[in-house]
């Protein structure tokens, strides 16, 4: 099983300030098979990248993803305040799919 | 547009059973993967599985090995997750999940439904 470990555990940010996210594999994740998701109070995950840097439908340019391997990262180059919520990364390399245990980016 | 609509919140007793069922619209309901993926209260996402609806072959995280079952209707275009042998820690938000395409991203959620575990 790929145990996805993220950091920091929290983030207190002000609307406008750029964000870095990181999401390190205990193994390599082929192929780049790696998501990120947000998650806002109340509400189910939403779908932001994948394939570790391609946007899902819809999603603004602000937000971009990199790495391959085992480290990765999300970046939210200007926090807008719907931005707000928890982060989570994903591998869909291999049964099972796991996730990270999650960022919370709160405003400051 | 795609919705997952689930079924309501549920309270059983530990040892008991729970079925939970999320009803697909907006799509071909047989040509895409359903997953499960639950979150217990405060914790994070938790992968339980999938569902091909057209032919009802599945694919469990070893950890709900023999106590999960996922199948649909697809008369009613619904698949359904039952739980067995429920203990406290199974109290958690069951998400339905409809897989993107084929490649195991979640791309629209059911609303979630909560299963509470208490005696």
């Amino acid at each position: 099983e790929i145990v996805l470990t993220q950091s920091p555990g929290t983030l207190s940010l002000s609307p406008g300030e750029r964000v870095t996210l990181s999401c390190r594999a205990s193994q390599s994740v082929s192929n780049s098979y790696l998501a990120w998701y947000h998650q806002k109070p109340g509400q189910a995950p939403r779908l932001l990248i994948h394939g570790a840097s391609s946007r899902a439908t819809g999603i603004p340019d602000r937000f971009s993803g990199s790495g391959s391997g085992t480290d990765f990262t999300l970046t939210i180059s200007r926090l807008e305040p719907e931005d707000f919520a928890v982060y989570y990364c994903q591998q869909y390399d291999s049964s099972p799919l796991t996730f990270g245990g999650g960022t919370k980016v709160e405003i400051k | 547009q795609v919705q997952l609509v689930q079924s309501g919140a549920e309270v059983k007793k530990p040892g008991a059973s729970v079925k939970v069922s999320c009803k697909a619209s907006g799509y071909t309901f047989t040509g895409y993967y359903m997953h499960w993926v639950r979150q217990a209260p405060g914790q994070g996402l938790e992968w339980m599985g999938w569902l091909n609806p057209n032919t009802g072959g599945t694919n469990y995280a070893q950890k709900f090995e023999g106590r999960v079952t996922m199948t649909r209707d697809t008369s009613i275009s619904t698949a359904y997750m039952e739980l067995s042998r429920l203990r406290f820690d199974d109290t958690a938000v069951y998400y339905c999940a409809k897989d993107r395409k084929g490649d195991y991203l979640f791309d629209s959620w059911g609303q979630g439904t909560l299963v509470t575990v208490s005696s």
